[in-house]
């Protein structure tokens, strides 16, 4: 399984975007990024799922280089609430084994 | 569909004695998964079930450990003979485990605290 890179912590402001970047140099072809969000005591949640280029749901949007060696979760004017941690996986899209790193622990300020 | 439940969300019991803990998946979710997660780290794979058949359990799982699901409805997880690095988050999660772009998204429990004593 691909090795995952993320900066342990990150603050913003309210209104702001937030872009979180994520290493995996070692990504397999058949890989794919996916990215989950956890609150304190709760367990983590889906948020966004892709291979290639760009994603884009109803919360974040995804970006992938070419060569997907990296990519970056964009939160777009984050609130108080999007305050959580933010972890980056990589591995087959129907991985059982999914390998959570530390993530990335999201502070947003008012 | 009510999501993914555990039961009890909080464990304290005394080292050495046997705990159990209950999830129960969403409905129809042939995929279940057990994830352990201590302060500060992420979830660490467990188990993982397909329907009611155990396929894939981590290296770094004690033996006394071990998991059930009967029917391929809800799960237990068992942990004999607690040991004070025991003491995490216990959490459940289920997918749907179809074909296709976050297909197999997996959905989360509120997870088991425990506290071994």
């Amino acid at each position: 399984l691909a090795k995952t890179t993320q900066p342990i912590s990150m603050d913003s402001y309210e209104g702001q975007e937030v872009n979180i970047t994520c290493s995996h140099n070692n990504i397999a072809t058949n890989d794919y990024i996916t990215w989950y969000q956890q609150f304190p005591s709760q367990g983590p949640r889906f948020i966004i799922q892709g291979y290639k280029t760009k994603v884009t749901n109803e919360v974040a949007s995804l970006f992938i280089p070419a060569d997907r060696k990296s990519s970056t979760l964009s939160l777009p004017r984050v609130s108080l609430s999007d305050t959580a941690v933010y972890y980056c996986l990589v591995g087959l899209y129907n991985n059982n084994d999914m390998r959570f790193g530390a993530g990335t622990r999201l502070t947003v300020k008012p | 569909d009510t999501g993914v439940s555990q039961d009890p969300r909080h464990k304290i019991t005394k080292r050495g004695q046997n705990v159990t803990f209950r999830c129960d998946p969403i409905s129809e979710h042939n995929r279940l998964y057990w994830y352990r997660q201590t302060l500060g780290q992420g979830p660490e794979f467990l188990t993982y079930f397909q329907n009611e058949a155990q396929l894939e359990k981590s290296r770094l799982l004690s033996d006394r450990f071990s998991a059930e699901r009967p029917k391929g409805s809800f799960s237990t997880l068992e942990i004999q003979r607690t040991e004070q690095g025991d003491s995490a988050m216990y959490l459940c999660a289920s997918s749907p485990g179809t074909k296709g772009l976050n297909g197999y998204e997996q959905y989360f429990g509120p997870g088991t605290r425990l506290t071994v004593t």
